[in-house]
């Protein structure tokens, strides 16, 4: 079993829409979480930490859920700008582990 | 300004042939990380260095050699390259807080295609 599983989608939502990525991680002992983005042939950039109080940051919400060993990014108001990968990243023990991906096309 | 850099940005070699790919960060971060993210983008750990000691060493064959001649660099070289190391190489730098608290941030990539 893969140590972070995501959908890859793809997800085409239109502009404005609202769209929401999950992710599980197999190891209950994980210690944090963060959702990366890569753009198309560019190198992943940290979007947010994920606490487990949940967070927000403007238009990007992320959950965690340790019971259920789940991370969700949810997206408001998509742009245009946000059409990427977005990569689910766990860490254990200053291993990170990152997941597949899921592709997000953001259409006019 | 680059806090990330790698050398070179793309590779491209015949198979058998030794190759090097180098990195440097300048944010004064004490570890260091190979990945490499091959054509179903799927991005997996090689090697992790701390303060120029190396912590993690997943299943990769010898022929790749991690080199940390100080915490601000780690280089990798390739020996006899076989088809199947075509993919993107990423180092990364992160503080590697105690309780995992760190992020990582990524080089541009090396682009590596073995023909």
């Amino acid at each position: 079993r893969k140590e972070v599983e995501q959908d890859p989608g793809p997800f085409n939502v239109p502009e404005g829409a609202t769209v929401a990525f999950n992710c599980t991680y197999s190891n209950s002992a994980s210690q944090s979480f963060f959702w990366y983005r890569q753009d198309c042939r560019k190198e992943p950039k940290l979007l947010m930490s994920v606490y487990s109080s949940g967070n927000e940051d403007g238009r990007f919400t992320a959950q965690l859920n340790r019971a259920s060993q789940y991370i969700s990014l949810l997206i408001r108001d998509s742009k245009l700008s946000d059409s990427a990968t977005y990569l689910c990243v766990v860490n254990n023990f200053n291993k990170f582990y990152f997941g597949s991906g899921t592709k997000l096309n953001v259409k006019p | 300004d680059t806090a990330v850099s790698q050398t070179p940005k793309y590779l491209v070699t015949q198979m058998g042939n030794d190759k090097s790919i180098k990195c440097e960060q300048n944010l004064g971060h004490d570890t260091m990380y190979w990945y490499k993210q091959d054509s179903k983008k799927f991005l997996k750990i090689m090697f992790s260095y701390n303060n120029k000691e190396l912590i993690i060493n997943e299943t990769v064959p010898n022929r790749f050699s991690p080199k940390s001649p100080d915490k601000a660099h780690l280089n990798l070289h390739i020996n006899s390259l076989e088809l199947g190391d075509s993919a993107v190489y990423f180092c990364a730098s992160s503080t590697a807080e105690r309780g995992g608290l760190d992020t990582q941030y990524f080089g541009p990539g090396t682009r590596l295609t073995v023909l």
